[in-house]
């Protein structure tokens, strides 16, 4: 399978607790993006890596948040002491930029549960 | 960023076509309209983008008003695998740049 991945699939933890995601995006793809997902409302932008420079992070984004791609590959986000209200799908993407077609593949996910 | 607005769902009968609508009154000119949805318990996934001309690929058409401050995704025979939410966005050509999605609209296909 060629396409985002995301690891774990699910992830329950308790209150205060660090917990960290991975994503591999598609090989070849130079742009990887984190967004958040609660019930019923549409992914929320994170943050976004071009290669391994981290080039815009969300003003909403806690400074309990952060995220990685060390080698320009795969990416990292953790977030420490978590609350619960940080529960949520947890999605990753990626894309090829400069591409005349702006799409986004997104991974399956991560999903969240803090106690 | 600029704003869409679409119906919070709709409903469509399978083969049948769907037209789903999104407004977007504050549209600048270099922005292009990008349709995604996401299926059930997936991350979303592109469907269609365009910027003045209507615009057709497998999945589906885009139909984009004159004044572009509207435009309607149409699927020309929905099926069960249609259901899904359907996000309206708007961004720039090539760059890749983060989306905003709004709450979509929830589309029910009933067979």
């Amino acid at each position: 399978d060629t396409g985002v991945s995301q690891d774990p699939r699910h992830k329950i933890t308790k209150r205060g607790q660090n917990v960290t995601f991975r994503c591999d995006p598609i090989s070849e793809h130079n742009r990887l993006y984190w967004y958040r997902q609660t019930l019923g409302q549409g992914p929320e932008f994170l943050t976004y890596f071009q290669n391994e420079a981290q080039l815009e992070k969300s003003r909403l984004l806690s400074d309990r948040f952060s995220a990685e791609r060390p080698k320009g590959s795969f990416s990292t986000l953790e977030i420490q002491r978590t609350e619960q209200g940080d529960s949520a799908m947890y999605l990753c993407a990626s894309s090829l930029f400069p591409r005349e077609r702006n799409e986004q593949f997104f991974g399956p996910g991560t999903r969240l549960t803090v106690l | 960023d600029a704003k869409t607005t679409q119906p919070n769902s709709m409903e469509s009968n399978e083969e049948e076509p769907v037209h789903l609508p999104c407004n977007h009154s504050t549209i600048s000119g270099t922005d292009y309209i990008h349709w995604y949805r996401q299926l059930p318990s997936q991350g979303p996934e592109y469907v269609i983008h365009g910027l003045t001309s209507n615009v057709n690929n497998r999945m589906a058409s885009l139909a984009i008003a004159e004044d572009r401050k509207s435009s309607t995704l149409i699927l020309h025979r929905a099926t069960l695998r249609d259901a899904a939410v359907y996000y309206c966005i708007l961004g720039k050509q090539g760059g890749s740049e983060k989306l905003v999605f709004g709450k979509g609209t929830k589309l029910t296909v009933n067979p």
